[in-house]
């Protein structure tokens, strides 16, 4: 069974800098690629970034510059560092699995980040 | 970017009823496009891939239509727990992944 499990979520002022997590399992980690998709409160679906299993990575133009997506295939944990963090970074950030084609086919359970004075 | 513009932002149907949900793309996105569902307080999930593919262990009563431009998502037959939000997501021209605003399918 594949899960997704983020932590690192929680309370930053403007500014400061977060690290999210997500530990993988039930799948082979290494050979897929993994995004981190953010929904603001009451908003709808955003993507924020993806890495491929040969450790490309892209971003959302909203967050280039500021965060940087890493994945350690040893421990089958996908990373997010995010740092310059403003209001609008405010959202529960997902931790999510690309299917064959860029289709997001598992998703974990979410951590909220908060960034706020 | 591929804008992507679901409608009706609400959609207001009876249980048993049939509900169709519309996602426009602003090019061609040929037939790679995906719907989700999301219940409130919960991560989405895949209902729909290959814009007419039942993900695995999707009901039936859930479907997929359209290429290139215009899609839908049909739900026929609407039990109590397919009132949620959809998103549709087109995964053609990426990165940047790009989701619809998606629509809340309520209970009339």
């Amino acid at each position: 069974e594949v899960q997704l499990v983020e932590s690192g979520g929680g309370l930053i002022q403007p500014g400061g800098s977060l690290r999210l997590s997500c530990a993988a399992s039930g799948f082979i980690f290494s050979s897929e690629y993994m995004t981190w998709v953010r929904q603001a409160p009451g908003k709808g679906l955003e993507w924020v970034s993806v890495i491929y299993s040969g450790g490309s990575t892209y971003y959302a133009d909203s967050v280039k510059g500021r965060f940087t997506i890493s994945r350690d295939n040893s421990k089958n944990t996908l990373y997010l560092q995010m740092n310059s963090l403003r209001a609008e970074d405010t959202a529960v950030y997902y931790c999510a699995r690309d299917g064959p084609g860029g289709r997001i086919d598992y998703w974990g359970q979410g951590t909220l980040v908060t960034v706020s004075s | 970017e591929i804008v992507m513009t679901q409608s009706p932002a609400t959609l207001s149907v009876s249980p048993g009823e049939r509900a169709t949900l519309s996602c426009r793309a602003s090019q061609s996105v040929s037939n790679n496009l995906a719907w989700y569902q999301q219940k409130p307080g919960q991560a989405p999930r895949l209902l729909i891939y290959g814009a007419s593919t039942r993900a695995t262990g999707i009901p039936a009563r859930f479907s997929g239509s359209g290429s290139g431009t215009e899609f839908t998502l049909t739900v026929s037959s609407l039990q109590s727990e397919d009132f949620a939000v959809y998103y549709c997501q087109q995964y053609n021209k990426w990165p940047p992944y790009t989701f619809g605003q998606g629509t809340k399918l309520e209970s009339k």
